[in-house]
């Protein structure tokens, strides 16, 4: 079946620091990957998206790369900023396109 | 552009009572879902509904009711209020091929 695995949380970062937050999936024939934010007291917000292998989505300085051969769905972002505070989700949509999958989220919170 | 409109935005039930959660989207999308978001539980897919006329049973479906009349509402009834239900209630839709879900900003139910 179709699953996802997030990196456990909390993570602590200094502002400017470097961010990557794992995300791993096991999928049936080619879902489409996303990346979701959600801020406090807010709903998730849609932050990157890949819909094939290889694709890198980015936004906001925030990128992932769709890695089929590793089933990885890592983001990054250079330079952590407190703004960047958050919930991150990382989900698949399977190939059907009648489910979402999602990861149990990670919580980020940036100290100036 | 509203997206998605969930109403209303906070609720406090007794238990024993009923009410429903209402969800409106203006983006033609097929595909629309119930969330509840309880914390350290992640996201649980409560219904979903692939069209009009059409629901199914997601992860936690038991005292909660959907039904899809028209493409763009979606509604989501509590037959019997618990305090088990007291959660942040996220409604989403979806177009499709490998589009995301666009999530409503909630409603946070208390249920006493």
């Amino acid at each position: 079946g179709n699953s996802v695995t997030q990196m456990e949380g909390p993570v602590t970062l200094s502002e400017e620091a470097f961010l990557t937050i794992n995300c791993t999936y096991t999928a049936t024939g080619y879902p489409s990957l996303f990346w979701y934010v959600q801020y406090p007291g807010e709903g998730l917000q849609l932050l990157l998206k890949a819909t094939k292998a290889d694709d890198k989505g980015s936004n906001k300085g925030f990128e992932a790369t769709y890695r089929k051969e590793t089933t990885s769905f890592h983001l990054e972002k250079g330079s952590v900023q407190v703004s960047d505070s958050a919930v991150y989700f990382c989900a698949l949509r399977g190939y059907t396109g009648n489910q979402f999958y999602f990861g149990t989220g990670t919580s980020l919170t940036v100290i100036p | 552009n509203a997206g998605v409109t969930q109403t209303p935005k906070f609720q406090v039930l007794k238990t024993g009572q009923s009410m429903t959660l209402q969800c409106a989207q203006d983006m033609n999308h097929e595909y629309m879902s119930w969330y509840r978001q309880d914390p350290g539980m992640g996201l649980r897919l409560i219904h979903y509904s692939v069209g009009a006329g059409i629901t199914d049973q997601g992860e936690v479906p038991n005292g909660y009711n959907v039904s899809r009349s028209t493409t763009e509402d979606f509604p989501l009834r509590l037959l019997s209020a618990a305090p088990s239900q007291t959660s942040v209630y996220f409604c989403a839709s979806a177009g499709g091929g490998g589009s995301p879900l666009h999530f409503g900003n909630g409603t946070r139910l208390t249920v006493t």
